[in-house]
């Protein structure tokens, strides 16, 4: 999507290897989000960040670090792969400043395999 | 606490025919509804969204939702499909900015809208 970019697009990876993914927007939106998307369980909030070096966690954080060191970054961290970590990994960003109902723009997603 | 409830995990319709994909919320304050669309390896894309005012919503390709607060309803409405409308739809309910600002949004599991040419 226009604005939003992850990388990489796939992965595969072994388990118990770190890996980090990365999300770059260039709409200069405050608040920047991971979700992981599952069958049968929609999408759901891994962390999100309010703000460059503040961040907090979602309903699935477990396993997940995150970091902003600039506006326009936002990084994922499996610190050690496991399989139940095999999923869509998206990324979102919003303008809501105390304003709600903005709505989210989505990147296009990275899809994680760790074998 | 908010939740969202999507009644059909697969909807198969035929092309031209009208179809509704069924959303249901609940949470304890005012809402903030939205439905987003997601083609096959795509992200998701916002469709249409309810923050005040008229009940009814209207996307630019022919969705609607009618925001029915007495059953907590969101369904999305589209009186003819086309092909191309064939994606993973999912209803979403914010209840506004929390601490910090950090506007919760809870998301269903989706419905798979399937076309039948």
């Amino acid at each position: 999507d226009a604005g939003i970019t992850q990388s990489p697009r796939h992965k595969v990876t072994e388990t118990g290897t770190p890996v980090t993914l990365r999300c770059h927007q260039t709409e200069n939106h405050r608040y920047m989000y991971w979700y992981r998307q599952d069958p049968g369980h929609g999408l759901r909030l891994i962390h999100y960040s309010y703000g460059v070096k503040d961040t907090d966690k979602g309903e699935v954080s477990d396993g997940y670090s995150v970091s902003r060191s600039k506006t326009e970054d936002f990084l994922l961290t499996l610190e050690s792969a496991t399989s139940s970590q095999t999923s869509v990994y998206f990324c979102a960003i919003s303008e809501s400043q105390g304003v709600p109902g903005y709505g989210y723009t989505f990147g296009s997603g990275t899809r994680l395999t760790v074998v | 606490a908010q939740s969202v409830t999507q009644l059909d995990s697969q909807v198969p319709v035929f092309e031209e025919a009208p179809v509704e994909l069924r959303c249901n919320y609940s949470s304890s304050v005012s809402v903030y509804l939205f439905w987003y669309v997601q083609y096959p390896n795509q992200g998701l894309q916002l469709l249409l969204k309810y923050l005040s005012g008229s009940t009814l919503v209207e996307s630019i390709n022919g969705f609607e939702a009618e925001f029915n607060k007495s059953q907590t309803s969101f369904h999305l409405r589209k009186p003819s499909v086309h092909i191309s409308d064939t994606a993973e739809y999912f209803c979403a309910v914010s209840d506004g900015p929390g601490s910090g600002g950090y506007q919760k949004v809870t998301f269903g599991i989706g419905t798979k809208l399937q076309v039948i040419p």
